[in-house]
C-alpha cells in the first residue's frame, strides 16, 4: 500500500542532544513538508522539499534542519538549540503541480524532553 | 504575512447540520482546503475550493466567496464519528505551502 511513514511513533530527547525523525513515502511525490502540533494548536509548516536536493525554510524552522538526498525520504533534525521541542511532529507529502492536489500526512512523532 | 481565524470550538447534536467559518487575510492567494484530525492522528483531507462557490462531497460541503476572503464547511447530517478538529488552510503560491488556520474542536454529542 502506498503511503507515508513516519519513524519512531515516540522519542525522548535528552537535554543538549540532537535527534532525527524519520520520514519516508512511496507515492511518488515531488513535495515534501514537517509541521510541528502543540496542544490544541494548528500546525505549523518547520521545512518543506519542492524537489530532490532542494528545501525551504517554513515559518519556525530555527534549530530544525533536513535533508533531501532522495525523493522518497525527508528527514527531520531537532537539534539542541531547539529549546522547547516537546510537540508532535507530521510529515506531508504532495503530488503534481496543480495546486488542488491534497497533502497526505503520515501518523506522526510525539518528542518529549527527558 | 498571512493569518486565518476560525472558532475554537463548535458543539451539536447527531443528526443536525453544522457550519465552521473561516477568514483569512493573506498577500497570496491560490485555494482554500479543509483537513479532518481526530485526537491523537494525522489530518486528511476534506475538500479544496479554488474558485467562489459550492463544492460538495457526499455528508460535507465547502464554500468559498474569494472577495469576502471567507469560506465555510458544512457537515450534514452528523455522525458521533465527525467529533474531530476541523483546519481550514491556505494554498499560497506554486510553492506548495499550505498556512493552516488552528482548528476548531467539534464535539457531536446524541
Amino acid at each position: 500500500d502506498g503511503g507515508i511513514t513516519q519513524s519512531p511513533k515516540y522519542l525522548f530527547r535528552k537535554e543538549g542532544q540532537n535527534v532525527t525523525l524519520s520520514c519516508e513515502q512511496n507515492l511518488n511525490h515531488d513535495a515534501m513538508y514537517w509541521y510541528r502540533q502543540d496542544p490544541g494548536q494548528g500546525l505549523r509548516l518547520i521545512y518543506y522539499s519542492q524537489i530532490v536536493n532542494d528545501f525551504q525554510k517554513g515559518d519556525i524552522a530555527e534549530g530544525y534542519s533536513v535533508s533531501r538526498e532522495k525523493k522518497e525520504s525527508f528527514p527531520l533534525t531537532v537539534t539542541s538549540a531547539q529549546k522547547n521541542p516537546t510537540a508532535f511532529y507530521l510529515c506531508a507529502s504532495r503530488d503534481g503541480q496543480a495546486s488542488n492536489q491534497p497533502q497526505h500526512f503520515g501518523d506522526g512523532t510525539r518528542l518529549s524532553i527527558l | 504575512g498571512q493569518s486565518l481565524e476560525q472558532p475554537s470550538e463548535v458543539t451539536a447534536v447527531e443528526g443536525a447540520i453544522v457550519q465552521i467559518n473561516c477568514t483569512y487575510q493573506t498577500s497570496g492567494f491560490y485555494g482554500l482546503s479543509w483537513y479532518q484530525q481526530h485526537d491523537g492522528g494525522a489530518p486528511t483531507f476534506l475538500s479544496y475550493n479554488a474558485l467562489d462557490g459550492l463544492e460538495e462531497t457526499g455528508r460535507f460541503s465547502s464554500f468559498l466567496s474569494r472577495s469576502d476572503s471567507y469560506g465555510y464547511l458544512l457537515l450534514q447530517e452528523l455522525q458521533m464519528k465527525d467529533s474531530a478538529s476541523y483546519f481550514c488552510a491556505i494554498h499560497m503560491d506554486s510553492s506548495y505551502k499550505l498556512i493552516f488556520g488552528s482548528g476548531t474542536r467539534l464535539l457531536v454529542r446524541p
